[in-house]
């Protein structure tokens, strides 16, 4: 079975903090993605890769960057977490150029206080 | 810029009633459309996907979508709820980010609750 593994599930941050939230797959996917995942908002994409250093802006990039060193680990940085922040986040991968089906963690939340 | 609407942010049916969750699309090339399932505090769960070949697709637990191009309609149907149907479902669209990959386009979702 594919496996998504998001570093934590639960975090609490403060303000101003610089924060990290690391993303591992082990089934050689080329793409993977992070979405931002909110009451009433559904799942909004905010930067996905489809290969090793490479990346591009989704949706909602603002406020957030990405690193991707190695195939399998994809991480989401918040430069300066602030209050609105606070959410789930949830990481993806897919196959190169497949039908686009995702295979996803089971989402980090994320409290920034 | 292809899109999912989900009709009804909320649906409550009693166990043993029909669950019919309402999603459409727009795209301007035949798509790729996704239901998942997300239970509380879990990531999402792959029901069923319909990748252009049979427009009725049978997925897990149940759950069945019809694929009907010319209502650009994708619905998800169970014949008889069960209370561990209580979820939320998301719709889905691949959409061609690139020449390299597909993102998938989400609807708002949908809250399914069930009672006895």
């Amino acid at each position: 079975d594919v496996k998504v593994t998001q570093s934590s599930r639960y975090l609490v941050k403060r303000t101003g903090e610089k924060v990290f939230l690391e993303c591992v797959q082990d089934m050689d996917h080329e793409n993977m993605f992070w979405y931002r995942q909110d009451p009433g908002l559904g799942l909004r994409l905010i930067y996905f890769s489809y290969d090793v250093k490479m990346k591009e802006k989704g949706d909602i990039p603002e406020g957030y960057s990405v690193s991707r060193e190695k195939k399998e680990r994809f991480s989401l940085i918040l430069e300066s977490a602030s209050t609105n922040q606070t959410s789930m986040y949830l990481c993806a991968s897919s196959p190169y150029m497949g039908t686009g089906e995702a295979f996803f963690g089971q989402g980090t939340r994320l409290t920034v206080v | 810029a292809q899109s999912v609407t989900q009709l009804g942010s909320h649906v409550s049916v009693s166990e043993g009633a029909l669950v019919l969750l309402r999603c459409n699309y727009s795209s301007s090339v035949p798509p790729y459309l996704f239901w998942y399932v997300q239970y509380p505090n879990q990531g999402l769960q792959l029901l069923l996907k319909y990748t252009s070949a049979a427009t009725l697709v049978k997925g897990i637990n149940g759950f069945e979508a019809e694929f009907k191009k010319s209502e650009t309609s994708f619905h998800l149907t169970k014949p008889s709820a069960h209370m561990s149907d209580a979820a939320e479902y998301f719709c889905a669209v691949s959409e061609l980010a690139n020449q390299a990959g597909t993102a998938l386009i989400f609807g708002k979702g949908t809250t399914l609750s069930v009672s006895s």
